[in-house]
């Protein structure tokens, strides 16, 4: 099993552009999830699923869209980028609902918006 | 206020040395799940332990033990004999469940940050 992984490791943006992080998982779980970690603040959902073709909105989604067509896969996309957000992205996987099983992570994309 | 607070921002020890990171949480469920990860300076995030609020337990993993205790919602992480390659991250999470629709979330505290001086 590759587990999480996830693609660019890192990307450099100017402001206003479009991109997708990618996520995928091949450990057959349910539960997929984007953080971002920003300095001295731990890290912050964004969005998550439960299953293909469900999607839920965490603490901070403004400016990020998801979408969940297959079970593997868990893009992120960043419509317009903006210099706040400049951070470092990771997807998480979990067999069921995190509460009930432990949540695997990605290795991370580091992003930079000038 | 914050679900997960992790007092120390920065902690230093002497290798060898014995080090208890904390972790105070606050819910108001009677269910609800706690973590800890490591995440070393190459910045994945790896995962160290889970306990779910009805396990009161202290847990051993080698050098590494947990203490939970409800009465006082903490959930503190000591590292025995400590090396250089136990210096990272450390985050503690608490998973509960939703107030309405929606799924477990989990939330992070600020980490704190170890280093192991040799």
């Amino acid at each position: 099993n590759a587990g999480v992984t996830q693609t660019p490791k890192f990307q450099v943006l100017k402001t206003g552009q479009s991109m997708t992080l990618q996520c995928a998982q091949d450990m057959n779980h349910e539960y997929m999830s984007w953080y971002r970690q920003d300095p001295g603040m731990g890290l912050r959902l964004i969005h998550y699923s439960v299953g293909a073709g469900i999607t839920d909105q965490g603490e901070v989604p403004n400016g990020y869209n998801v979408s969940r067509s297959t079970t593997e896969d868990f893009p992120l996309r960043l419509l317009s980028a903006a210099p706040s957000q400049t951070s470092v992205y990771f997807c998480a996987s979990s067999y069921s609902t995190v509460g009930l099983d432990t949540q695997y992570f990605g290795p991370g994309t580091r992003l930079t918006v000038l | 206020a914050q679900k997960v607070t992790q007092a120390q921002t920065e902690i230093s020890v002497v290798e060898k040395e014995d080090v208890t990171l904390d972790c105070v949480y606050e819910t108001r469920d009677t269910t609800y799940y706690l973590f800890w990860y490591k995440q070393p300076p190459s910045g994945e995030l790896v995962f160290l332990i889970r306990r779910n609020s009805f396990d009161e337990q202290n847990e051993i993993s080698g050098r590494y033990s947990w203490n939970f205790q409800k009465s006082t919602s903490s959930f503190n992480f000591t590292i025995t004999a400590s090396q250089v390659v136990d210096s990272a991250v450390y985050f503690c999470a608490l998973s509960e469940p939703p107030s309405g629709a929606g799924s477990y979330q989990l939330t992070f505290g600020k980490g704190t940050k170890l280093s192991v001086i040799p």
